[in-house]
């Protein structure tokens, strides 16, 4: 069962233009990560939001947690060709007794120049 | 800090040998250790939990049989890929929690590309 689903799994704008990538779930999570990996290399971690209502600003990125905490999104402003990647959206579920972090699917971002 | 290393970056192997793959914390002291399977155009699937001491936990599906893990100390976990396979051929990517680190912060490795042919 995928806990969280991510939309949309692929995505192919102009250099300049914004965009908004959403992480959904049914599940409350007591905490969300997004994350961007390059072909070939290891996820790098971009923020971690913990608070309903949350938002997070890193340079032109934007992360909100969704105030039930079941969702968050990331809206890009003025994407640049170095904003291509796969971005994960990953959680520790508040029902988890151990520790796993569970990944989205995934949206696959391609920024033209 | 919080630097995580894998070994080798990239590795190809016949059908029938086991490969084995390093994951090490480079800078602190990992009590617990994950590995995932990337497959190409697809997110990171969960294989397995490595605590130091203790067997791994496996996730549903994943045969403990074949991909054998040893987290011998709190700084090298081991995934050995038993009698691989083409369809064994994947992206293997490792992470490590800090002793006493929260439960959401997670290091990851650089990934290890395993090619069986």
């Amino acid at each position: 069962t995928q806990l969280l689903e991510q939309s949309p799994q692929f995505l192919s704008i102009q250099e300049g233009e914004n965009l908004t990538v959403y992480c959904n779930s049914s599940s409350v999570f007591s905490s969300l990560q997004w994350y961007r990996q390059e072909p070939g290399e290891g996820p790098v971690l971009l923020v971690t939001v913990v608070t309903g209502g949350e938002v997070k600003k890193l340079k032109r990125l934007t992360f909100q947690f969704g105030d039930a905490r079941k969702d968050s999104s990331l809206h890009i402003t003025a994407a640049q060709p170095g904003d291509t990647g796969l971005y994960l959206c990953a959680g520790v579920g508040v029902w988890n007794r151990d520790d796993k972090i569970i990944f989205g699917k995934g949206t696959r971002l391609h920024i033209l120049p | 800090g919080a630097v995580v290393s894998q070994h080798p970056s990239w590795v190809i192997c016949k059908s029938g040998t086991s490969v084995k793959i390093e994951c090490r914390s480079l800078d602190f002291q990992a009590t617990t250790m994950f590995w995932y399977r990337q497959f190409p155009k697809q997110s990171l699937m969960l294989m397995a939990t490595s605590n130091e001491g203790s067997k791994a936990t496996y996730e549903q599906g994943v045969e403990k049989d074949k991909f054998l893990i040893n987290h011998a100390s709190l700084t090298l976990s081991t995934l050995t890929v038993t009698s691989a396979h083409p369809e064994d051929s994947s992206f293997y990517i490792c992470s490590a929690r800090r002793l006493a680190g929260p439960l959401n912060e997670q290091f990851f490795g650089p990934g290890t590309r395993l090619t069986v042919l």
